[in-house]
């Protein structure tokens, strides 16, 4: 199993959609949680971090997180093509600027469609 | 936010020789490097933890003779690919975390090495 799962993809939506990503992790004393957005040739850019269980938004993402359920996923609310880009969860099990390191998903392809 | 800068962003070498990459946090200190390599279409994977000051922490099959990492102070991290072979081409990205600051990594723009 891996450690970090997420659907490839691709998922594609008409503009101004929701786009839903989800994603599931392995390790149950994982404690952070992050989302990042990488446009093809271009490192990874940090979109939304999430520590407890719960919705945490930003604009129009939503990061949503069940640590019960060990999956954690986000939401973009009226999507623009301009999003269109590959998500990649990531997760690490220490909390604090010590020690842990961050292991990634596969990563979603989404596509926004005008 | 943080800057991370990483040189080159690409490079193309024959089969046989040896590659450097240079990764800088050009605003902060960090104890910390992550080096990644990142296959098309595939997640990045973590290659290796770089620590200021001490050895490297590789992760299980990545040769640590083969990708030698120096971290000699808090701002600079190499990576040296060896003997590169075409399947050592991929995407290269180093990370960084500060010395005071929460978790959040900040990356480098990555490096795109091709070995004919």
């Amino acid at each position: 199993q891996k450690e970090v799962e997420q659907n490839s993809g691709p998922l594609s939506v008409p503009e101004g959609a929701i786009a839903s990503l989800n994603c599931t992790y392995s390790d149950r004393v994982s404690q952070s949680f992050f989302w990042y957005r990488q446009y093809s040739g271009k490192s990874p850019e940090l979109i939304m971090s999430i520590y407890s269980n719960g919705d945490k938004e930003d604009g129009r993402f939503t990061a949503q997180l069940n640590k019960a359920s060990q999956y954690v996923s986000l939401l973009i609310r009226d999507s623009q093509p301009s999003d269109s880009a590959t998500y990649l969860c990531a997760v690490n099990n220490h909390r604090g600027n010590q020690g842990g390191k961050l292991i990634f998903g596969q990563g979603t392809e989404l596509s926004v469609k005008p | 936010g943080a800057v991370v800068s990483q040189h080159p962003s690409r490079v193309i070498c024959k089969s046989g020789t040896s590659v450097k990459i240079e990764c800088r946090s050009l605003d902060f200190q960090a104890t910390t490097m992550f080096w990644y390599r990142q296959f098309p279409k595939q997640s990045l994977m973590l290659m290796a933890t770089s620590n200021e000051g001490s050895k490297a922490t590789y992760e299980q099959g990545v040769e640590k003779d083969k990708f030698l990492i120096n971290h000699a102070s808090l701002t600079l991290s190499t990576l040296t690919v060896t003997s590169a072979h075409p399947e050592d081409s991929s995407f290269y990205i180093c990370s960084a975390r500060e010395v005071e600051g929460y978790e959040k990594l900040f990356f480098g723009s990555g490096t795109q090495l091709s070995v004919l």
